[in-house]
């Protein structure tokens, strides 16, 4: 069955500064990994996803996430964060044949000025 | 705005009723999944509909069903309601199978 980890509940970030919210998947074949935002009281917006190529990928905000096939992980990145950016982010792991998400408990981001 | 919507926006009910949720896919779309936010549990799937047919069942009570029509549009159906129930409601939507799926804002059920 596959898996997601959010190893951290809430991070905190000054603004200006950068951002890494780590995300760790298991899943036996090629997984499809995404990253979501949720702010207070709305849905999920899509932020960025992988499929297949290139591993570093590009999203919407300025984030960026890279897929590391050998530590099973898909790291969010953005390298300067505003006071915008705070909100529940979940990262989440879909697959072939297999169309459903599995989420992660989510990360929620504290930004500070 | 994903384009999905989802009605009503919030729900109170008492124990023991039962209440429909609706869901609107983006245009085109073809796929419809639900899902359940709430504190204990997260994010969990519950089902998913492929052009009117079930195609994916997740962890959905027995109480709870699902369908979708042929203008695409799906309906969550919840019965014998219990406090445990209360939670948001996502409906997302996806173009075909293995694609990005959009969400809705969801439905805030509470149970009384």
């Amino acid at each position: 069955a596959q898996s997601v980890t959010q190893p951290d509940i809430h991070i905190t970030v000054s603004e200006g500064a950068s951002l890494e919210l780590r995300c760790n998947y298991s899943y036996g074949a090629t997984p499809y990994l995404f990253w979501y935002v949720q702010s207070p009281g709305q849905g999920l917006q899509l932020l960025l996803k992988y499929f297949s190529g290139d591993t570093l990928v590009q999203g919407i905000k300025g984030f960026e996430a890279e897929f590391k096939r050998s530590q099973s992980s898909f790291n969010l990145r953005k390298p300067s964060v505003h006071w915008s950016d705070a909100a529940e982010y979940f990262c989440a792991v879909g697959a072939v044949g297999n169309e459903k998400l599995t989420f992660g408990t989510g990360t929620r981001l504290t930004i500070i000025p | 705005d994903s384009g999905v919507t989802q009605t009503p926006k919030h729900l109170i009910t008492a124990t023991g009723q039962r209440v429909t949720l609706r869901c609107s896919p983006r245009s085109g779309d073809l796929s419809v999944y639900w899902y359940q936010q709430s504190l204990d549990q997260g994010l969990q799937f519950l089902i998913q509909y492929y052009n009117g047919e079930e195609r994916a069942k997740g962890n959905i009570l027995e109480r709870f069903s699902a369908q979708q029509f042929p203008d695409l549009h799906s309906e969550l159906n919840l019965s014998s309601l219990e406090l445990g129930d209360s939670a948001l409601y996502f409906c997302a939507s996806s173009v075909g199978v293995n694609n990005e799926q959009f969400f809705g804002p969801g439905t805030r059920l509470t149970v009384l």
